[in-house]
């Protein structure tokens, strides 16, 4: 089975533009979280989404965006970037039920800003 | 609240040592509690979990308790390899609906 696929892996953008970070989760994985992290931060909970509806959200900006998509792909949007938007932006993908609430990470998309 | 406390890194230890990764938490309810790893470059595995108090999670060598008395599972190996060298990372979710990741300790293992 396929892991989690984020895409691309290295983004390299200036302030003020904006960018869509893609990811594919597991096959019948319906959740799929986001995460930005920093060496100063650690792992930051950006959103979760499933079944197309943003279930969660963590203490971001109205820059930081989401979506997902009927196969269960997500997308995440920052727009206006600043240089403190520089990190590595996970995703993670989770069958959301009672016994089963591990998250599988892909390799993440690191977002350089200049 | 919910929060996940871990032990400042970075950690440097001789092959064949023994490793301690203190974690402590805060939560509400009875939360489940992982042990994920980072190896560079890449995203973060799940080392180890546990899901009620007294539980032990077990892999590769490592190995840590959910001890609800002291809100604590510490990570532990008992001979550390250079192929462990890694960032570890201790997390919870208290109601499966989100997780909680601590800042995580960076751990190199030298020959």
């Amino acid at each position: 089975k396929a892991g989690v696929t984020q895409t691309p892996r290295y983004l390299i953008k200036t302030r003020g533009q904006q960018v869509t970070l893609s990811c594919s989760p597991i096959s019948g994985h319906r959740s799929v979280s986001w995460y930005q992290q920093t060496p100063g931060q650690g792992l930051q909970f950006l959103f979760e989404y499933f079944s197309e509806t943003q279930r969660n959200k963590g203490n971001f900006p109205g820059r930081f965006s989401g979506r997902q998509f009927s196969n269960s792909r997500s997308e995440m949007n920052v727009s206006t970037l600043e240089l403190g938007d520089s990190a590595l932006y996970l995703c993670a993908s989770r069958i959301p039920e009672a016994g089963k609430n591990i998250q599988y990470f892909g390799a993440g998309t690191r977002l350089s800003v200049l | 609240g919910n929060s996940v406390t871990q032990m400042e890194g970075p950690v440097t230890l001789s092959e064949e040592a023994f490793l301690t990764i203190n974690c402590t938490y805060t939560a509400t309810g009875y939360p489940s509690l992982f042990w994920y790893v980072q190896y560079p470059g890449e995203g973060l595995q799940l080392l180890l979990k546990a899901t009620k108090a007294d539980d032990k999670g077990s892999n590769k060598g490592f190995e840590a308790t959910y001890r609800k008395e002291t809100t604590s599972f510490h990570l532990e190996k008992g001979s550390v390899q250079v192929s462990d060298s890694a960032v570890y990372f201790c997390a919870l979710t208290p109601s499966s609906n989100q997780f909680y990741f601590g800042t995580g300790t960076s751990l190199t293992v030298i020959p």
